[in-house]
C-alpha cells in the first residue's frame, strides 16, 4: 500500500514550457486535491476533484488545468510555465469531500527559470 | 470564505517543557479543524482533528489540541516536548474547501 505517489520528484522548466505532474492513490479514495506550498504562505488549493469525473477550482487555479483520469489518478498540467509557478506541489486524497483526514504525497519541487 | 491564522512563524522550546502552537480560525457554520505536521522534504502528516464533541482532542505522538469556540481558536499542545517534535506545523479549517495556515516552525532544543 503506497498511499499517495507523485512524479516527478523534481523538475526544472524554462518559461513557456509545459509539463504534467502526476498523482496516484491506492486507497480507493473518492476525492483528490492539488496544492502548492510557498514559503510563508502555507498550502493553497489549486484544484480538487470531489469524485471521479468532476473537478473544481480552488483558491489559486489560474495557469493550471487538471484531469481526473480515473479514480486513482489526478494530474496537474502547466500549459505555459511562469517563474511565479516555482513552488512545491502536493497532491492529497480523502475518502469523501467533507471532514475526512487528507493523505498527502511526498511533493514535486518545480523550478521555472 | 474560511481562513486560518497562525500568529507565530517560529516557536522555540526546551526539551521536556510544554509547548503550544497557536491557531485561530474563521468559518461559517460548524468548524472542522485539523493539525498537520511536515518534516523536511516530506508531505504533510495528519496529527489530529476536531469535528464535534469534546473540546480537548487527543492525537498522534502525544499531541492534543483545545477547541475554544468563543475565542475561535484551536491551539496545539504537548505536555513535554521532544527534540524529534521539531518540524513545521500547519493548522487547517474545512469550509467549502480546505484552507491552511502559513505554518509555524517548532524548534525543540536539547
Amino acid at each position: 500500500n503506497a498511499g499517495v505517489t507523485q512524479t516527478p520528484k523534481f523538475q526544472v522548466l524554462k518559461t513557456g514550457q509545459s509539463m504534467t505532474l502526476q498523482c496516484a492513490q491506492d486507497m480507493n479514495h473518492n476525492s483528490m486535491y492539488w496544492y502548492r506550498q510557498d514559503p510563508g504562505m502555507g498550502l493553497r488549493l489549486i484544484y480538487y476533484s470531489a469524485s471521479e469525473g468532476t473537478t473544481d477550482k480552488g483558491e489559486v487555479p489560474n495557469g493550471y488545468n487538471v484531469s481526473r483520469l480515473n479514480k486513482r489518478e489526478f494530474s496537474l498540467r502547466l500549459e505555459s510555465a511562469a517563474p511565479s509557478q516555482t513552488s512545491v506541489y502536493f497532491c492529497a486524497s480523502t475518502w469523501g469531500a467533507g471532514q475526512e483526514t487528507q493523505y498527502f504525497g511526498p511533493g514535486t519541487r518545480l523550478l521555472v527559470l | 470564505a474560511q481562513s486560518v491564522a497562525q500568529p507565530e512563524d517560529q516557536v522555540n522550546v526546551a526539551e521536556g517543557n510544554p509547548l503550544t502552537v497557536k491557531c485561530t480560525y474563521s468559518v461559517s457554520g460548524n468548524p472542522y479543524l485539523f493539525w498537520y505536521v511536515q518534516y523536511p522534504n516530506r508531505g504533510l502528516q495528519f496529527l489530529l482533528k476536531y469535528i464535534t464533541g469534546d473540546n480537548l482532542v487527543k492525537g498522534s505522538y502525544g499531541f492534543e489540541a483545545e477547541f475554544n469556540k468563543s475565542q475561535t481558536s484551536f491551539h496545539l499542545k504537548k505536555p513535554s516536548a521532544l527534540v524529534s517534535d521539531s518540524a513545521l506545523y500547519f493548522c487547517a479549517v474545512r469550509g467549502n474547501d480546505m484552507r491552511f495556515g502559513a505554518g509555524t516552525r517548532l524548534t525543540v532544543k536539547p
